[in-house]
């Protein structure tokens, strides 16, 4: 099955700041790489997702990139806000997949010094 | 609100014990997805529902997990016989075609 590798587990960025982060993942057949952000005791909230058809996509902030050949995908957010602080996961759903099933990175939690 | 709604978010109970949890999915969402989050860890898969049919369940599901989606609308999640092991954050999520909306979860301790 589909595994998703997430870096770095912890990082600590200045207010103004870029963050990168970064995931590998192992099955090729997979084509949707969405991103959530997640608040201490609150939901996952989705914040960018690509398709394999696409190499990068931006919105606003933030950016996503995407390496078929190399099955990794990296999240950008150009200068950070205090209010980005959070865990941010990857996940990867492959098209053998039943049913969009997500397999998720282990979590990067983003601190963002004021 | 009219996202994914979780009931309890807080439940504990004692080992051996049975509970159950809900969740609402947003309306004319035919997928239904249960996930498990254990603390410092993204969600892992448990199962999945599309309308009322239960299409794939993980091997985390052991044989004391059982969900059901009767009328394609809300979902439970029951746990017979639990065990500290099964101390987690258990989310919902629903979806109509890509995205999945996740509920906020309901976080069971087993003391």
């Amino acid at each position: 099955g589909e595994n998703v590798e997430q870096h770095p587990s912890t990082l600590s960025v200045q207010e103004g700041d870029s963050a990168v982060i970064k995931c590998t993942y192992s099955d090729s057949a997979s084509n949707y790489f969405p991103w959530y952000k997640q608040e201490l005791g609150k939901r996952p909230q989705l914040i960018i997702d690509i398709r394999s058809n696409v190499g990068e996509k931006k919105d606003q902030r933030i950016a996503v990139t995407l390496n078929k050949t190399a099955k990794h995908f990296s999240l950008h957010i150009t200068e950070t806000q205090p209010e980005d602080s959070a865990v941010y996961f990857c996940a990867a759903r492959s098209v053998k997949a039943a049913g969009n099933k997500l397999t998720f990175g282990g979590g990067t939690r983003v601190l963002v010094k004021p | 609100d009219t996202g994914v709604s979780q009931d309890p978010r807080h439940k504990i109970t004692k080992r051996g014990q049975n509970v159950t949890f809900r969740c609402d999915p947003i309306s004319e969402h035919n997928r239904l997805y249960w996930y498990r989050q254990t603390l410092g860890q993204g969600p892992e898969f448990l199962t999945y529902f599309q309308n009322e049919a239960q299409l794939e369940k993980s091997r985390l599901l052991s044989d004391r997990f059982s969900a059901e989606r009767p009328k394609g609308s809300f979902s439970t999640l029951e746990i017979q016989r639990t065990e500290q092991g099964d101390s987690a954050m258990y989310l919902c999520a629903s979806s109509l075609k890509n995205i999945q909306y996740f509920g906020a979860g309901t976080r069971l301790s087993v003391l």
